[in-house]
C-alpha cells in the first residue's frame, strides 16, 4: 500500500511554456503532499506543501507565481511550472505522508530548452 | 536549527564486506528518523525508520540502523554489501511543520554508496 504515482516521468518543453506535473495517491487519501526539487547529485529541497482544499505553503525563496500548486482532491496534487526557463530544468519529486512515514513519487525530469 | 548531516559524500566498499553510511542529526525533542535510497532518475524508496522502541531498527533489503541518542546519530549498516546496493542514500528527520500534525522531512546531503565486485 501507500503508493504515490507521479506523471510524467520525463518532459521536455520550450522556454516560455508551462508544464504540469501530477501526483496521485493510489490507495490512500493524502490531505497533504510535499513537492521537492533536486539538482544533480544533491539533496532534496522542499519547495512547498500542498493542502487539500486550501492554499499551498511555500518555502522561503520559492516563487509562488512560478510554481503553482493545486490540491483539488484527497488523491491529487499538481505542480505547474509556469513560463519555464532553462534554469527550471531539474528533477521534481512529490511525497505524501502515510502513517508514521512518507512515500515518494518516482519523480519528473523536466528539461526546458 | 534543526538539521541532518551526512559527513561522507561517497562510501566505497567491496562486495561482501560490511557497509556503514553515517548520519547525525540535530533536532529538538524526540527525533523521527528515516533512511531512503534513490536510484538514478527515480524517486526515493523507504528503507527504514526509527520512531520509538528498540535502538536497532531493521529495514528493507537487509539494511539496519542504530539510533544513538547520546551521539545523536543514526548510521545505516548492512553486514554484507551487494553491487546492487550501489545508489544514493539519504538520511532524513521529521520536524514540525505549520499548525498541522503532518510534519515535514529535512534531508541530509546524501551519500553515494559504491559497491565494487
Amino acid at each position: 500500500g501507500a503508493v504515490v504515482s507521479q506523471h510524467p516521468s520525463r518532459v521536455i518543453c520550450k522556454s516560455g511554456t508551462s508544464v504540469k506535473i501530477e501526483c496521485r495517491s493510489l490507495d490512500f487519501q493524502a490531505t497533504t503532499m510535499f513537492w521537492y526539487r533536486q539538482f544533480p547529485k544533491q539533496s532534496l529541497m522542499l519547495m512547498a506543501t500542498s493542502n487539500e482544499g486550501s492554499k499551498a505553503t511555500y518555502e522561503q525563496g520559492v516563487e509562488k507565481d512560478k510554481f503553482l500548486i493545486n490540491h483539488a482532491s484527497l488523491t491529487l496534487s499538481t505542480l505547474t511550472v509556469t513560463s519555464a526557463h532553462p534554469e527550471d530544468s531539474s528533477f521534481y519529486i512529490c511525497s505524501a505522508r502515510f502513517g508514521d512515514g512518507y512515500t515518494f513519487g518516482s519523480g519528473t525530469r523536466l528539461t526546458v530548452v | 536549527a534543526q538539521s541532518v548531516a551526512q559527513p561522507e559524500d561517497q562510501v566505497n566498499v567491496a562486495e561482501g564486506n560490511p557497509l556503514t553510511v553515517k548520519c547525525t542529526y540535530s533536532v529538538s525533542g524526540n527525533p523521527y528518523l528515516f533512511w531512503y535510497v534513490q536510484y538514478p532518475n527515480r524517486g526515493l524508496q523507504f528503507l527504514l525508520k526509527y520512531i520509538t522502541g528498540d535502538n536497532l531498527v531493521k529495514g528493507s533489503y537487509g539494511f539496519e540502523a542504530e539510533f544513538n541518542k547520546s551521539q545523536t546519530s543514526f548510521h545505516l549498516k548492512k553486514p554484507s554489501a551487494l553491487v546492487s546496493d550501489s545508489a544514493l542514500y539519504f538520511c532524513a528527520v521529521r520536524v514540525p511543520h505549520g499548525s498541522s500534525n503532518t510534519g515535514k522531512l529535512i534531508f541530509g546531503q546524501g551519500t553515494t554508496l559504491q559497491v565494487k565486485p
